[in-house]
């Protein structure tokens, strides 16, 4: 059981590119979080899903969308990277009875 | 989602019970309380949770206060393994509620 995959593991960016963070997991969970964490604190919610086709806006969702096909996969893309969003970001699925698992992460510098 | 608040850091001997303390005075009657940690470079891992009675499992055990207004996280015996960052969160059981992170306790343990 792979349980959350995040790829990729490392990205440094230019001002301005783009990308998209992989979030994979294969343990049928409805919900899925995306998260970004910098250094010294806690996590912070970008966007969320409760099922394929629905997703909402968390805390910190400026900068960042996100999309919900399937079930299994729930991608963030940055259409415009700064600086400011130089942090880890992290993917991560509900269990409601037992409790959330998280990928390992994913570490990107804009430059 | 109700604060919860933690020591900052605290440290430990290995070998030694470990007992991490969360205080939550406004936590509400369909509020869960569940512990994660987040191991160096790792993304954050599910410990246990529970309501209203002590729980215990495989990783630590975790004791609830009567009146649900503060809880403690054990670890029976630290290991150099368990340094990590704490976090306690309030959550609801069901519907989509979002982890809510603050700054946790850093255990450092000694060997």
């Amino acid at each position: 059981n792979a349980g959350v995959t995040q790829t990729p593991k490392f990205r440094i960016l230019k001002i301005g590119q783009s990308m998209t963070l992989q979030c994979a997991q294969d343990m049928n969970h409805n919900y899925m979080y995306w998260y970004r964490q910098d250094p010294g604190m806690g996590l912070k919610l970008i966007y969320y899903s409760v099922g394929a086709g629905i997703t909402d806006k968390g805390e910190v969702p400026n900068g960042y969308n996100v999309s919900r096909s399937t079930t299994e996969d729930f991608p963030l893309r940055l259409e415009l990277a700064a600086p400011s969003q130089t942090s880890v970001y992290f993917c991560a699925s509900r269990n409601p009875s037992r409790g959330d698992t998280f990928g390992s992460g994913t570490r990107l510098t804009v430059v | 989602d109700a604060k919860t608040t933690q020591p900052n850091s605290m440290e430990s001997n290995e070998e030694e019970p470990v007992h991490l303390p969360c205080n939550h005075s406004t936590i509400s009657g369909t509020d869960y309380i569940h512990w994660y940690r987040q191991l160096p470079s790792q993304g954050p891992e599910y410990v246990i949770h529970g309501l209203t009675s002590n729980v215990n499992n495989r990783m630590a055990s975790l004791a609830i206060a009567e009146d649900r207004k503060s809880s403690t996280l054990i670890l029976h015996r630290a290991t150099l393994r368990d340094a990590a960052v704490y976090y306690c969160i309030l959550r609801v059981y069901s519907g989509n509620t979002p982890l809510v992170f603050g700054k946790g306790t850093r255990l450092s343990v000694i060997a």
